[in-house]
């Protein structure tokens, strides 16, 4: 059974700092993904990870997943306000079709100003 | 990308009653999956609707309590039947898009109250 761990699940952060979120996922995993969800709001993609070593950079965030570790990184890079919202890392293993995903218990980000 | 429209938005229902809830793309999928995320807290995936097929059902959920009809390739409904409090969730539906990007898009959720 696949299980994905997410670290922290909180975090307060000034804006201008770096920081990074952890994923653990417990078995073979094909996708690595990163969402975004706003208050009140549904899930954003941030990312998609398919292969191990595996890095993508969107403004301020960059994710990263190395498959051998089975871990995944979200990285901020100098926090800003509007990047406050819950993280979520979602796993799945399909053998390349689709397949529903195992989600993380996300990170609430809260970046003060 | 996908776009996905969910029909309600919001209910409050009462007690041992059903909703239904529907979920529609705009472009034909091969899958469809159920989604509930009770409140503060993850998602956790309900079933996958496979047109032309029984849904499947993850642990913990069954198909009295959540039927699911997959009628056609950009339609889905998930009912929740016979509703108690512990119900009260946000219920979502995902597709994937598979034109080599293999992103999953939501919906916006069906917020649903149960008194």
């Amino acid at each position: 059974e696949l299980k994905v761990e997410q670290n922290p699940l909180f975090l307060s952060m000034q804006e201008g700092k770096n920081y990074t979120i952890y994923c653990n996922y417990s078995t073979t995993s094909d996708r690595l993904y990163w969402y975004r969800q706003d208050p009140g709001k549904s899930l954003e993609s941030l990312f998609v990870l398919l292969s191990n070593g595996a890095v993508k950079q969107e403004g301020r965030l960059m994710a990263s997943l190395d498959t051998k570790a089975r871990l995944s990184t979200l990285h901020i890079t100098a926090a800003v306000h509007d990047l406050s919202a819950t993280y979520f890392c979602a796993a799945a293993y399909s053998g390349g079709g689709a397949d529903g995903l195992t989600f993380g218990k996300g990170t609430h980000l809260i970046i003060q100003p | 990308s996908a776009v996905i429209s969910q029909k309600p938005s919001r209910d409050i229902c009462q007690r041992g009653t059903s909703l239904t809830i529907q979920c529609q793309v705009d472009s034909q999928v091969t899958m469809m999956f159920w989604y509930r995320q009770q409140p503060g807290q993850s998602l956790t995936l309900i079933a996958t609707a496979n047109q032309g097929s029984e849904a499947t059902y993850e642990s913990g959920f069954v198909i009295d309590k959540f039927p699911i009809s997959r009628p056609n390739l950009t339609f889905s409904t998930l009912t929740v039947s016979n509703m108690s409090p512990e119900d009260s969730s946000i219920y979502l539906c995902s597709v994937e898009d598979l034109a080599g990007v293999n992103i999953q898009y939501f919906g916006a959720g069906t917020r649903l109250s149960v008194l």
